[in-house]
């Protein structure tokens, strides 16, 4: 099973400020890796996908670098409502697998 | 808007089964692949498993295989997940998702149901 670390597990920032959160798969994932959002009390959104496409509706603050086994989720300049938890994800082989998770914090 | 909603929650017994369903609209259900996705209570996410669009290919956690079965009725555009012999440890927030295939990310969720286990 491809194991995700992701860090920091808190990361605390103010608006207009800039997040990076990364993502370590314990073997090469290549592009198949997306991120996603779920903000309290709500259900996971898809955010980035093939290690750089963004879905549907996903702002271009949201950005996205690497691959392999090393992952850097970017958002440029953070909103009130980009506050919440990420998660990274591998689609790569069986079973699909989670991060840990990253609180974005203000 | 894809609308995916999940419904069979509920309290059950350790050892006790139950049936959750995920009906799905606004999208052709049968070109699409299912997964299911759980969360413990303040806990992150579970990939539990998937379904192929035609219903023909599913793969499972190793956590729920053998006692979870994951299916699908195309005709009533709904997928299923049978939870058998259930832990304290199934306990979780159960989300359905799409995906374009099998292994291909989740582009859209339901917004979950609840499973307690607990006598």
């Amino acid at each position: 099973e491809i194991v995700l670390t992701q860090s920091p597990a808190t990361l605390s920032v103010s608006p207009g400020e800039r997040a990076t959160l990364s993502c370590r798969a314990s073997q090469s994932v290549g592009t198949n890796l997306a991120w996603y959002q779920q903000r309290p009390g709500q259900a996971p959104r898809l955010l980035i996908y093939g290690a750089s496409a963004r879905a549907t509706g996903v702002p271009a603050r949201f950005s996205n670098s690497g691959s392999g086994t090393e992952f850097t989720l970017t958002i440029s300049s953070l909103l009130s409502e980009d506050f919440g938890l990420y998660y990274c994800q591998q689609y790569d082989s069986w079973p699909l697998t989670f991060g840990g998770g990253t609180k974005v914090e203000i | 808007e894809v609308q995916l909603v999940e419904s069979g929650g509920g309290l059950v017994q350790p050892g006790g089964s139950l049936r959750l369903s995920c009906a799905a609209s606004v999208f052709t259900f049968s070109r699409f692949a299912m997964s299911w996705v759980r969360q413990a209570p303040g806990k992150g996410l579970e990939w539990v498993s998937v379904i192929s669009g035609t219903g023909g290919v599913t793969y499972y956690a190793d956590s729920v295989k053998g006692r979870f079965t994951i299916s699908r009725d195309n005709s009533k555009d709904t997928l299923y997940l049978q939870m058998d012999s259930l832990r304290a440890e199934d306990a979780a927030i159960y989300f359905c998702a799409k995906s374009t295939s099998i292994r291909y990310p989740l582009d859209s969720w339901g917004q979950g149901i609840l499973v307690a286990v607990s006598s």
